[in-house]
């Protein structure tokens, strides 16, 4: 099973600020990682796919990199809508597996 | 609209069974992988189970695997999880997710809360 290790665990920012989140896999996934925003009470939201492409209706704060094991999302600056959970998640390999999610909180 | 509901979810003793539907809408539900994603409470999102489109092909965490069976009515476009011999573990709130097999997960519905419990 690939695990996803994601740093760190919450940010406290405010709005307006740059939010760097990272996803660590524990072994090679290529390019086939995705990120999801989870708002609680609403269902999560695919935000970027294959690691850099932001899905469908997605603003262009929101900007994936990186490939193989290290991976990085940046929020450029921060709306007050964007305060949620941030999950990494995988595709290369089944199980089919998330990271345990960034918090991103109002500073 | 596109949209994903779920419904059915409650309080279910340990060791018993439940059935949670999917209703989708909106797009080709037929030629769509779908799966279930769950989050305790607390806790992050978990991959549970996905059907292909067809249902030919199923896969399953091996946490739920012998216990849950994933299963999908094309021509009403409803997706199900039959879930036995539940623990207090499986309390989740879960979610039905389009896609899975070889895409992500690009839609979900708001989930049902099953509690195991007795």
């Amino acid at each position: 099973e690939i695990v996803l290790t994601q740093s760190p665990a919450a940010l406290s920012l405010s709005p307006g600020d740059r939010a760097t989140l990272s996803c660590r896999a524990s072994q090679r996934v290529s390019s086939y990682l995705a990120w999801y925003q989870h708002k609680p009470g609403q269902a999560p939201r695919l935000l970027i796919y294959d690691a850099s492409n932001r899905a469908t209706g997605i603003p262009a704060r929101f900007s994936g990199s990186g490939s193989g094991t290290d991976f990085t999302l940046t929020i450029s600056s921060l709306e007050p809508e964007d305060f949620a959970v941030y999950y990494c998640q995988q595709r290369s390999n089944w199980p089919r597996t998330f990271g345990q999610g960034t918090k991103v909180e109002i500073k | 609209e596109v949209q994903l509901l779920e419904s059915g979810g409650g309080l279910v003793q340990p060791g018993g069974s439940l059935r949670i539907p999917c209703a989708a809408s909106g797009f080709s539900f037929s030629s769509s992988a779908m799966s279930w994603v769950r989050q305790a409470p607390g806790k992050g999102l978990e991959w549970v189970s996905t059907s292909s489109g067809s249902g030919g092909r199923t896969y399953y965490a091996d946490s739920v695997k012998g216990r849950f069976t994933i299963s999908r009515d094309n021509s009403n476009s409803n997706l199900y999880l039959q879930m036995n011999s539940l623990r207090a573990e499986d309390t989740a709130i879960y979610y039905c997710a389009k896609g899975g097999e070889n895409s992500y997960f690009n839609l979900w519905g708001r989930g049902t809360l099953v509690t195991v419990s007795s």
